[in-house]
């Protein structure tokens, strides 16, 4: 099993550009999320889903869009790229059901810088 | 909001010293996790703890939840330059997401 593979790992973009990043997990978890991590302010939550065709807004969902058309991919997509969103990403997956406890499988990452 | 407090915010410590960092809250969490995060990758599940005064090991790792499920601690013992890192923990109150806290960055140096 890959487990979360994200692409691209780098990415630069110039301000008012339009990106997608692509996040696919191979373990038939049912939950995703993206988040962002900022230098010294830990993960903030952009969006999730708790399954194919539901989707809801986190901590900092703003410049931000989401769909989950399929089990295993979730793409984040920004429309009008800002300096502000100049950050890392990551997705996550995880298998709930009554019992479990929303361990997170994390993906290595996407660094974008917005210029 | 829940929010998990953890400190210190940066510890750098001489292999082979012991060390111990906190994560609080004023909130109860049904479990809480501890990851690590190594430069340049995401983070990994350590370990998660359920029950109110659990004490898990992993192997130099000591992880303890406190009675009243509101803090958690790691202790590790004779840190090693492979246990630098960000040490993140999360609390999980049965909702859909997770509460992540700042994190400690841990640099053990040879």
């Amino acid at each position: 099993n890959a487990g979360v593979t994200q692409t691209p790992k780098f990415r630069i973009l110039k301000i008012g550009q339009s990106m997608t990043l692509q996040c696919t997990q191979d373990m038939n978890h049912n939950y995703m999320y993206w988040y962002r991590q900022d230098p010294g302010m830990g993960l903030k939550l952009i969006y999730y889903s708790v399954g194919a065709g539901i989707t809801d807004k986190g901590e900092v969902p703003n410049g931000y869009n989401v769909s989950r058309s399929t089990t295993e991919d979730f793409p984040l997509r920004l429309e009008l790229a800002a300096p502000s969103q100049t950050s890392v990403y990551f997705c996550a997956s995880s298998y709930r059901d009554r019992v479990s406890y929303n361990e997170q499988f994390f993906g290595p990452g996407t660094r974008l810088t917005v210029l | 909001t829940q929010l998990l407090e953890q400190s210190p915010q940066f510890l750098s410590i001489q292999e082979g010293e012991n060390l111990t960092v906190y994560c609080n809250s004023s909130s109860v969490f049904s479990s809480l996790q501890w990851y690590r995060q190594e430069p340049g990758e995401g983070p990994v599940l350590l370990v998660t703890v359920v029950t109110g005064g659990e004490v898990k090991k992993l192997k130099r790792l000591t992880f303890q939840f406190g009675d009243a499920r509101k803090d958690s601690s790691l202790h590790i013992t004779a840190a090693q330059t492979g246990d630098t890192g960000l040490y993140l923990c999360a609390g999980n109150t049965g909702y859909s997401t997770l509460t992540f806290g700042k994190g400690t960055m841990l640099l053990v140096s040879p």
